[in-house]
């Protein structure tokens, strides 16, 4: 499975854009980018993924470099709630055809009044 | 739709005692995960099942730790003759296919 680099932290104005970055340079042809970001100590909750082309949803933006070994996650009005920890995750699939998440340090934002 | 619906959401057990966690995945969803997250870490895979199988615990401890999936009811994770390492925050997930997970709340386990 591709091991994914995320800073540790971010801080980010209450309104403004925030832009969080993750390396994924080993990532495989059919492996998938996916995000997620658990709130304090609530269940992580599921934002976005991607395998090639950029990705929008009412969340949140994915922006994939071409050769797919980095991506930004874009909140594009970052509110105090989206304060918490982003995890970038590359897809691993099992022979059994199930896949894992694995879960790194991620990144904390904190989103500042 | 209720989500993934974990209980109890707090549990305290003395060492030697056996923890017993339940997860009522989302209606509709046939395949159900189960991670562990220690304290200040990020969640770890344990296993994962569908309606009466169990397809990959690669995850799992090799003892003490057991899961199921039965045909009706909850999935249970069972940890028998608990050690205070095994106190963390056990979260479910479930989904209707391979792709998108949905986690519940999870059950913090605290082991005296």
């Amino acid at each position: 499975d591709a091991k994914t680099t995320q800073p540790p932290s971010m801080d980010c104005a209450e309104g403004r854009a925030a832009n969080l970055p993750c390396n994924h340079s080993t990532i495989s042809g059919n492996e998938y980018v996916y995000w997620y970001r658990q709130i304090h100590s609530q269940g992580p909750q599921y934002i976005i993924h991607g395998l090639k082309n950029n990705e929008t949803n009412e969340m949140a933006s994915l922006i994939i470099t071409e050769d797919r070994k980095s991506s930004t996650l874009i909140l594009p009005h970052a509110t105090l709630r989206d304060t918490a920890v982003y995890y970038c995750i590359v897809s691993l699939y099992s022979g059994a055809g199930s896949y894992q998440l694995t879960f790194g340090k991620g990144t904390k934002l904190s989103v500042i009044p | 739709n209720a989500g993934v619906m974990q209980n109890p959401r707090h549990l305290v057990r003395r060492r030697g005692q056996e923890a017993r966690l339940r997860c009522s995945p989302m209606k509709g969803h046939s395949h159900v995960y189960w991670y562990r997250q220690l304290p200040e870490e990020g969640l770890k895979f344990m296993v994962y099942l569908q309606k009466e199988n169990i397809i990959d615990e690669s995850g799992m401890p090799k003892e003490r730790f057991s899961a199921e999936f039965p045909k009706e009811g909850p999935s249970i994770l069972r940890i028998q003759q608990v050690v205070r390492g095994d106190s963390a925050a056990y979260f479910c997930a479930s989904s209707l296919d391979t792709y998108g997970y949905t986690f519940g709340s999870g059950t913090r386990l605290t082991v005296v």
